[in-house]
């Protein structure tokens, strides 16, 4: 079935440090892979999407690249600051026609000052 | 402009309760998903509905429905509450018209059952 696998669950890194999260689909009709950030107590964020006619997209120090052969793809922050950590969610979602959004387990990011 | 929003925000039920939970989309959006968010793990959707209708559904049984109001605010219904119900849910909403892949989350509601 229909799957999302995040790694690693747990990222510590030291502030200014570059931090990636990588993830694997099962899917081969996904055609869009969106990152979330939940803070404790808060709903995900929208961080940074990417469709599959695109390989890599950029957003200040936020980047997300994409393997479609592969089907995996990953997200890199660098220059990590404090206020980065949290907990980060990939997603895919699937065929035009389906509405939900498949999500992996989390990565909890801790940037240590 | 207003994000997406819910209520409320904490909840407390007893096994076999009914729980009605509540949530308003983002301006100029028209379709609401909601999923479930266990405590440590990645959202679960439930269902999604668009033009008051449900659009497709998740793994999840009867005891949870739905509703969408023609404000394209919706509801989550979960009836005969079981302790395994106890999560965060989250509402999210996108646009059928426009890129409607692209969902925005709500801040949840937390559902406690006893």
């Amino acid at each position: 079935g229909e799957n999302v696998e995040q790694h690693p669950s747990t990222l510590s890194v030291q502030e200014g440090d570059s931090a990636v999260i990588k993830c694997t689909y099962s899917d081969s009709a996904s055609n869009y892979f969106p990152w979330y950030k939940q803070e404790l107590g808060k709903g995900p964020q929208l961080i940074i999407d990417i469709r599959s006619n695109v390989g890599e997209k950029k957003d200040q120090r936020i980047a997300v690249t994409l393997n479609k052969t592969a089907k995996h793809f990953s997200l890199h922050i660098t220059e990590t600051q404090p206020e980065d950590s949290a907990v980060y969610f990939c997603a895919a979602h699937g065929s035009s026609n389906t509405g939900k959004l498949i999500f992996g387990q989390g990565t909890t990011l801790q940037v240590k000052p | 402009d207003a994000g997406v929003t819910q209520s409320p925000t904490h909840l407390i039920k007893t096994r076999g309760q009914q729980v009605t939970l509540r949530c308003s989309p983002k301006s100029g959006h028209d379709t609401v998903s909601w999923y479930q968010q266990a405590l440590g793990q990645g959202p679960q959707f439930i269902f999604q509905y668009y033009e008051e209708e449900e659009r497709q559904r998740g793994n999840f049984p009867d005891r949870f429905s739905g509703h969408q109001f023609p404000n394209y605010s919706s509801e989550l219904n979960v009836n005969a509450l079981l302790l395994g119900d106890s999560a965060l849910y989250l509402c999210a909403s996108s646009s059928l018209g426009g890129a409607r892949e692209t969902q925005y989350f709500g801040p949840g509601t937390r559902l406690l059952v006893l």
